[in-house]
């Protein structure tokens, strides 16, 4: 099942132009994350924010967290044609268990028209 | 450090074949995912090891689905025999145990069931 749900959707923007992504969930978390997949290829890690911290950077990436309304958002900043691509948020939650589980969105695809 | 090997890249068969996919995990790591990623969707875990033994395969189709990680290092998947359906990536990760770690990916399996 899924975790996360991410709008939009699709995206498509001029380069240069700043991206925003949201992702929703439904269960407490141990922190969230969020991945890049290129057309064919694997997913890269962008950034990890805990569950305690409100906002996070990293270089054009900044990535916030309200878990009061069980949400996050990533932001691109000055896109470029290269960040075309999926983006993802994954949740990281404890289990019954007490093992961790990831568990992915949906994912909003980017176009950053050059 | 050395990522997260995958064989083979690309796989083609035909539906009721059988067919294994291999995972090679970043040295050290001890939880490995398999995720199954249908076109067009986020990551669905099949099935995650923690060292050696199996701590979540809810959503694996056992029926038809089999995974195994010896001496808790390297992972095989194996689907027999195979439906139209189980088209798609797949794709193994690895990371740390405890909270806060990100998981890698390997650049994954990608199967077409004809």
């Amino acid at each position: 099942s899924q975790q996360g749900e991410e709008d939009p959707q699709a995206l498509s923007i001029q380069e240069g132009e700043n991206a925003t992504m949201n992702c929703s969930y439904k269960t407490s978390i141990n922190n969230l994350q969020w991945y890049r997949q290129n057309s064919g290829r694997g997913l890269v890690h962008l950034i990890l924010i805990r569950s305690n911290e409100r906002e996070k950077h990293s270089g054009r990436l900044r990535v916030t967290l309200d878990t009061s309304k069980k949400s996050s958002s990533l932001l691109i900043t000055a896109s470029r044609a290269a960040d075309t691509a999926s983006y993802f948020c994954a949740t990281d939650a404890s289990t019954a268990g007490g093992y961790q589980k990831v568990t992915f969105g949906t994912g909003t695809k980017l176009q950053v028209i050059p | 450090e050395a990522g997260v090997a995958q064989s083979p890249r690309y796989k083609i068969i035909e539906k009721r074949q059988s067919v294994a996919f291999w995972c090679n995990p970043i040295s050290g790591h001890a939880t490995l995912y398999w995720y199954q990623q249908i076109l067009g969707q986020g990551p669905k875990l099949l099935i995650q090891f923690q060292n050696n033994g199996v701590v979540d395969d809810s959503q694996l189709p056992k029926d038809r689905f089999s995974a195994e990680r010896l001496k808790g290092v390297d992972s095989t998947l194996k689907i027999q025999p195979a439906k139209l359906e189980d088209s798609a990536v797949y794709l193994c990760a690895s990371s740390s145990i405890g909270q806060g770690h990100e998981a890698f990916f390997g650049q994954g399996t990608r199967l077409t069931v004809v």
